[in-house]
């Protein structure tokens, strides 16, 4: 079946460390898509990619770093940078180019800090 | 600025009521797209409608239903008969077409109890 796959599901880091959350999607989509989700809130953007080899930053991109050197992948690193990671994180993907289509989900990554 | 407004944060209903959930929007664009997504406590988004601003046409599908209205900017969202497992937060988002990448907005959420 076509769709999203993160990973991993939960995580827990200590303060000062990397983590890199995985996104994975056979959907054949061109944009794909990070965003942070805190309790009781909406979506916020991280950052977004239109394309292989390009990306732009989001809404809150500060504490946060991506790659998209595949089309089918868009890795998310949390870094020591991040003053307030713990949060769910979703990626998507979307059709129509990126223009028009809607956007598909995973099933999220949520990560304490400890 | 594109923005979205769900004014309503939680709703409660007991089964098998009616509920209507409110979205609002603000865009300056003459082409885009509304959407409506579900959050069931696993967290997943799932995608349950889009509509483009030239398709006034309400949409049922079966107890959902979608009433879009852009003289008022609003398109609400209708539950019929609601049920638990309609339990979710819905959030109501705005994609202007002339704009890439950051062009998907979404209002900050409507959290739904549907009680037994």
């Amino acid at each position: 079946d076509g769709g999203i796959t993160q990973s991993p599901k939960y995580l827990f880091r200590k303060e000062g460390q990397n983590v890199t959350l995985s996104c994975e999607q056979n959907l054949n989509h061109d944009a794909m898509y990070w965003y942070r989700q805190d309790p009781g809130q909406g979506l916020r953007l991280i950052y977004y990619s239109q394309i292989v080899n390009d990306f732009q930053k989001g809404d809150i991109a500060e504490g946060y770093s991506v790659s998209r050197e595949k089309k089918e992948s868009f890795p998310l690193t949390v870094t020591s940078a991040q003053k307030n990671p713990t949060a769910f994180y979703l990626c998507a993907s979307r059709s129509g180019q990126g223009r028009d289509g809607e956007l598909f989900f995973g099933e999220g990554s949520r990560l304490t800090v400890l | 600025a594109q923005k979205v407004t769900q004014a309503q944060t939680e709703i409660s209903v007991v089964e098998k009521e009616d509920v209507t959930l409110d979205c609002v929007y603000e865009t300056r664009d003459t082409t885009y797209y509304l959407f409506w997504y579900k959050q069931p406590p696993s967290g997943e988004l799932v995608f349950l409608i889009r509509r483009n601003s030239f398709d006034e046409q309400n949409e049922i599908s079966g107890r959902y239903s979608w009433n879009f209205q852009k003289s008022t900017s609003s398109f609400n969202f209708t539950i019929t008969a609601s049920q638990v497992v309609d339990s979710a937060v819905y959030f109501c988002a705005l994609s202007e077409a002339g704009n890439y990448g950051q062009n998907f907005v979404f209002g900050p959420g409507t959290r739904l109890s549907v009680l037994p």
